[in-house]
């Protein structure tokens, strides 16, 4: 089936600090999604992708679609202790409905 | 904002029993989803369904499983004959045609 790795499985980082964190796949997709996850709660969409080698911002988070639609990766800049949570990237192929193909997660932590 | 909402939040039951997870979609959303985290992993697929029918299903999806969409606004995941191995966060989700998916807060179903 497919596959989505993500990495780093986990980071701890002073607040403050820009974060990097990736996905890659082993089939490509058509839209890739970045979705944040508290405790207790369901995930939260972040940005959404549509085109390879499209870049999107969204506040202090920017993400790209990979261009060999394999691959995305999402940035944050200046971590605050509320950016604290798993973060997930989805691959989703086209056409209306489809299913989202979840990733391993970043466990993200930040020391204030 | 308007958001998916599910009931209950915790849901303990013996082994061998029925459930039933309900989730309200988004209103003006005709795409709905199940997916299912056991605790630790990462989100996985289960069913989409739209205009009164399942869209495509998982390999978890067995005759274990059913949905349904009861009335204009619920949207319904029964699991029958439970087994310790369905404990697992459930979150329903709902989109627009082409639109990223919206998850609801899930409920944590425990299974003694």
């Amino acid at each position: 089936g497919q596959q989505l790795n993500q990495s780093p499985q986990s980071m701890f980082i002073q607040e403050g600090e820009d974060v990097s964190m990736n996905c890659t796949s082993s089939s490509i997709f058509n839209t890739w999604l970045w979705y944040k996850q508290d405790p207790g709660e369901g995930p939260v969409l972040l940005i959404a992708l549509y085109k390879a080698g499209e870049l999107t911002s969204n506040g202090r988070l920017t993400a790209q679609f990979g261009i060999t639609r394999k691959d995305s990766f999402l940035n944050i800049s200046a971590s605050i202790p509320s950016d604290v949570g798993i973060y997930f990237c989805a691959g989703q192929l086209g056409g209306y409905g489809n299913k989202l193909v979840f990733g391993t997660g970043t466990i993200l932590r930040v020391k204030s | 904002e308007p958001e998916v909402t599910q009931t209950p939040s915790h849901q303990v039951t013996q082994m061998g029993q029925e459930v039933i997870l309900r989730c309200v979609p988004i209103s003006n959303h005709l795409y709905f989803y199940w997916y299912r985290q056991i605790l630790g992993q990462k989100v996985e697929f289960l069913v989409s369904f739209y205009n009164n029918e399942i869209s495509e299903k998982s390999e978890i999806f067995d005759d274990q499983f059913s949905v349904e969409r009861p009335d204009g606004s619920n949207f319904t995941l029964k699991i029958r004959s439970t087994k310790l191995e369905d404990s697992a966060m459930y979150f329903c989700a709902s989109s627009q045609a082409n639109q990223p998916q919206h998850f609801g807060d899930g409920t944590r179903l425990s299974i003694l």
